[in-house]
């Protein structure tokens, strides 16, 4: 069965710490895709990052930085000089190629918290 | 590009009154979905269209929800009649098809506050 875990209910660092988000998969699919989204307070919901199954390289964007790693079916999610703006609700997701209906699978969201 | 468009932002309202949520997808995408978002249950997907054709309304709760699809541009849910239970947020998502197996993301809108008193 699908399956995504956010062991991590909330963090809270201060501005300028490094911030790592856990996000662990489970499926049976050998094809398959994974996301990140963001939640500001303000609530709506933002598209970070799409990673295919056979893309393992690592991916960087600006302060952003994604490690995906099949061997223990992870795609952490790293904000390095954490900033207060990135105060918001980080979700992982998964959806399976094999699944025609595309339907995202998620995970139940960590609270990061940026104190000034 | 014009992103998903939903109105109202908010909507409070009494119980027992109908309710309408209103979607406008990114144009040229094949895929919509409505999702309900709780403290309690999370993000749940609610029903998904795909070229204006419902084709998964598992997630619906009861019969008072309702979807429709009449173009490719506009897709409304109705709750009628409406419970305090069904106060949340509800958010539209769209997709673009680009072969077997892509999975694109879904693009969201910034949701409908909902309140029933």
């Amino acid at each position: 069965a699908q399956k995504v875990t956010q062991a991590q209910t909330e963090i809270s660092v201060v501005e300028k710490e490094d911030v790592t988000l856990d996000c662990v998969y489970e499926t049976r699919d050998t094809t398959y895709y994974l996301f990140w989204y963001k939640q500001p307070p303000s609530g709506e919901l933002v598209f970070l990052i799409r990673r295919n199954s056979f893309d393992e390289q690592n991916e960087i964007s600006g302060r952003y930085s994604w490690n995906f790693q099949k061997s223990t079916s992870s795609f952490n999610f790293t904000i390095t000089a954490s900033q207060v703006v990135d105060s918001a609700v980080y979700f992982c997701a998964l959806s399976e190629a094999m699944d025609s209906n595309y339907q995202l699978i998620w995970g139940a969201g960590t609270k990061l918290i940026i104190k000034p | 590009d014009a992103g998903v468009i939903q109105s109202p932002r908010h909507e409070v309202t009494e119980m027992g009154q109908e309710v309408t949520l209103r979607c406008k997808p990114i144009s040229g995408h094949d895929y919509l979905f409505w999702y309900r978002q709780t403290m309690m249950r999370g993000l749940e997907l609610l029903i998904y269209f795909n070229n204006n054709v419902p084709i998964d309304d598992s997630g619906m709760p009861e019969d008072r929800f309702s979807a429709k699809m009449p173009n490719a541009s506009f897709s409304t849910l109705k709750i009628q009649p409406s419970e305090p239970r069904d106060s949340a947020v509800y958010f539209c998502a769209s997709s673009l098809y680009r072969g077997e197996g892509s999975n694109q993301p879904q693009h969201f809108g910034d949701g409908t506050r909902l309140s029933i008193l």
